[in-house]
């Protein structure tokens, strides 16, 4: 069975210290991943996707993730964090042969002045 | 000018009563979503269309009828709202079957 799993429902770090947030997944094929950002009462939106080749992706607002097929992990870091990265932070898995996506649970990250 | 709008962005109606929610894109995407986002942020796909046919239909409750009458349209109709249909409803399209997905803003429904 396909499915992703986010470690921590809730994540504090202070500002200007590094954001890591984990991201695992299951999957028989190759799946894309993808990291997406709600910020409150607003949709989401991308933050940075991998689909094939570069394991190490960069995304909007300074935030990357690296595919680890061994582990079958996507973690999404930062290395300093902005009052402005206050948000829910999803990631998804697309098995795209199956016709099936997932969403992880969230991770809801504070910022700590 | 806005990718994915959906109308209204506020819902509150009465148990029992037939509402829909409305859905646009105009990025000329071919696939479009229904996700239901619960108060714990939790997100549910619900339906998507590829090309104005179904293409994922989750085990929802059969009063919730999703209609795209084009590509740039997915409406969702809910009839006889109950309580637990209170939640965020998202729309959303992209490119090709789960691709990358651009959201609309979200519509709050609350039943009453």
């Amino acid at each position: 069975a396909q499915s992703v799993t986010q470690l921590g429902s809730h994540v504090s770090v202070s500002e200007g210290a590094l954001v890591l947030l984990r991201c695992n997944y299951s999957s028989s094929v190759p799946p894309y991943l993808f990291w997406y950002v709600q910020y409150p009462n607003q949709g989401l939106q991308l933050l940075l996707k991998y689909t094939t080749g570069a394991t190490l992706v960069k995304g909007i607002n300074g935030f990357e993730a690296e595919f680890k097929k061994s582990e079958t992990s996507f973690h999404l870091t930062k290395p300093s964090a902005h009052m402005s990265d206050a948000a829910e932070y999803f990631c998804a898995v697309s098995i795209r042969a199956g016709n099936q996506f997932y969403f992880g649970t969230g991770t809801s990250l504070t910022v700590i002045p | 000018d806005t990718a994915v709008s959906q109308t209204p962005k506020y819902l509150v109606t009465q148990m029992g009563n037939d509402k829909s929610i409305k859905c646009e894109q105009n990025l000329g995407h071919d696939t479009m979503y229904w996700y239901k986002q619960d108060s714990k942020k939790f997100l549910k796909i619900m339906f998507s269309y590829n090309n104005k046919e179904l293409i994922i239909n989750e085990t929802v409750p059969n009063r919730f009828s999703p209609k795209s009458p084009d590509k740039a349209h997915l409406n969702l109709h809910i009839n006889s709202l109950e309580l637990g249909d209170s939640a965020v409803y998202f729309c959303a399209s992209s490119h090709q079957p789960f691709w990358e997905q651009f959201f609309g803003p979200g519509t709050r429904l609350t039943v009453l």
